[in-house]
C-alpha cells in the first residue's frame, strides 16, 4: 500500500514563524500535492509538483511557497505565519507523467497547525 | 466555485439502511473519483469510475456516472456504524488537478 507521511498531526506555531510541512511519500510517485481544508469550503489547492524541482501554483499559493529536492518529499513553507493560516492541511502523492493517468491520490493523515 | 458538489451536504440513516450520496459538476471529465475522510484523518480513495463507464462496482459500494447530465451518485448498501464519515467526489479534467467538492457528512446510527 502507498503510505504519505506527514511529519507532525497536530503543530501550534506563533504569528510570523516561518513554518515548515514535511511530506513523504514511498512509492515513487511522480505528482505531489499540498491542500488545506477548511469548514464548509472542501479541499483547496495550495501548490502541486509534477517532478522533482517543478512546482506549479494551485488557486490560494499566497503566503506560501514548496519545495520538492527529492522525488519522494515535498515541503511546504510559510513564510511568515498568519492567523487566517489555521487550518488542517493535507498532502497527497499520485503516480502518472501526466494528468492524464487516471490514478487517484493518496493522502496522508494531515497537519492541524494553529497559529496563534 | 467547486467543480464537484455534493449532495446532500449531510445525511443520518440508521445501520443496514441505504445510503445514497449525488455530486454535480460542470465542465466535461476524464474520470471521477470519490474518497472517504474519518473524523481528524486524511482522505482515503474509493473508487475511479472513468467517463466512458457508467456504473461500477466495489464491496457494499456502487458508483454511477451520467456524463449527460454531469452528475454521479455514490450508494452504500447496508451500511454500518463504520461507514460514518464524510464522502468527497473529485474530477479530473485531465490536467494535473483534481477538483474535490465540499462533501456530504454520512451519519450511521448503531
Amino acid at each position: 500500500d502507498v503510505k504519505v507521511t506527514q511529519s507532525s498531526r497536530y503543530l501550534v506555531k506563533r504569528t510570523g514563524e516561518k513554518v515548515f510541512l514535511e511530506c513523504v511519500q514511498d512509492m515513487d510517485h511522480e505528482n505531489m500535492f499540498w491542500y488545506r481544508q477548511d469548514p464548509g469550503l472542501g479541499l483547496r489547492l495550495i501548490y502541486f509538483s509534477y517532478d522533482v524541482k517543478m512546482k506549479e501554483k494551485g488557486d490560494i499559493p499566497e503566503g506560501y511557497s514548496v519545495s520538492r529536492e527529492k522525488k519522494e518529499r515535498f515541503s511546504l513553507i510559510l513564510e511568515s505565519a498568519s492567523t487566517n493560516q489555521t487550518s488542517m492541511y493535507l498532502c497527497a502523492s499520485r503516480a502518472g507523467l501526466t494528468g492524464l493517468s487516471n490514478q487517484p491520490q493518496h493522502f496522508g493523515d494531515g497537519t492541524r497547525l494553529s497559529i496563534l | 466555485s467547486q467543480q464537484g458538489e455534493e449532495d446532500p451536504q449531510a445525511l443520518s440513516i440508521q445501520e443496514g439502511e441505504n445510503a445514497t450520496m449525488n455530486c454535480s459538476y460542470k465542465t466535461s471529465i476524464n474520470n471521477l473519483q470519490w474518497y472517504r475522510q474519518n473524523s481528524g484523518r486524511g482522505l482515503v480513495h474509493l473508487i475511479l469510475i472513468r467517463s466512458n463507464e457508467r456504473e461500477k462496482h466495489s464491496g457494499r459500494l456502487r458508483v454511477t456516472l451520467d456524463t449527460s447530465k454531469k452528475s454521479s451518485s455514490l450508494l452504500i448498501t447496508a451500511s454500518r456504524a463504520a461507514d460514518t464519515a464524510s464522502y468527497f467526489c473529485a474530477t479530473d479534467a485531465g490536467g494535473f488537478k483534481t477538483i474535490f467538492g465540499a462533501g456530504t457528512r454520512l451519519f450511521v446510527k448503531a
